[in-house]
């Protein structure tokens, strides 16, 4: 069993739906978890990073964490044909920089107009 | 404010060759990670630099190997490439110590091996 859970997809929507992506994950000790945007030929960029369960907003995007269960969720409101990209979760163990993240394999999101 | 600078942009090399990819982290990092993307696949971990020294390694061999000059820069080597080694190399930088996770991502290196 993989420490990070992701549905690849291909994951196709109509332009203004909700969209929602998903990660499980097997180690209890992750306490860090985030969200990556990876558009084609790009680096992943930083979307959203929580650390507690609960939620947090960032203007269309939602990060949803359930610790009890083990589960991540991003949910992103009107989406728009440029939110087409990638979405990798992460989570890491240790807080500031000395931890190494462990990726889920990416969900690819296409935003029909 | 550049961010992650990698270099260079693609690569093709032949099995058995030696390649050096280079990364300059964001102004005001001083950490810098290195992570292998294969195709249709998620970031894997080779390891961390910090104060020049290798902090962390991911279940990578000894054929990886990196360094880490004092302007922070960082270049990561592997030797006697193997056709498993084609992937998307992307280098990340972030401050040292606590707080809010900084982790900046450049843009890759593809390194196709023939």
């Amino acid at each position: 069993q993989k420490e990070v859970e992701q549905d690849p997809g291909p994951l196709s929507v109509p332009e203004g739906a909700i969209v929602s992506l998903n990660c499980t994950y097997s180690n209890s000790a992750f306490q860090y978890f985030m969200w990556y945007r990876q558009y084609s030929r790009k680096g992943p960029e930083l979307l959203m990073y929580t650390y507690s369960s609960g939620n947090k907003e960032d203007g269309r995007f939602t990060a949803q964490v359930d610790k009890s269960s083990k589960y991540i969720s991003l949910f992103i409101r009107d989406s728009q044909p440029s939110d087409s990209a990638t979405y990798l979760c992460a989570m890491v163990i240790y807080g500031g920089s000395q931890g190494n993240l462990i990726f889920g394999k990416g969900t690819k999101l296409s935003v029909k107009p | 404010d550049a961010g992650v600078t990698q270099s260079p942009t693609h690569l093709i090399k032949t099995r058995g060759q030696q390649v050096t990819l280079r990364c300059s982290p964001k102004s005001g990092h001083d950490t810098v990670s290195w992570y292998q993307q294969a195709l249709g696949q998620g970031p894997q971990f080779i390891f961390q630099y910090y104060e020049e020294e290798e902090r962390q390694r991911g279940n990578f061999p000894d054929r990886f190997s990196g360094h880490q000059f004092p302007n922070y820069s960082s270049e990561l080597n592997v030797n006697a490439l193997l056709l498993g080694d084609s992937a998307l190399y992307l280098c990340a930088s972030s401050p040292s110590g606590q707080g809010d996770y900084g982790y900046t991502f450049g843009s890759g290196t593809r390194l196709t091996v023939v």
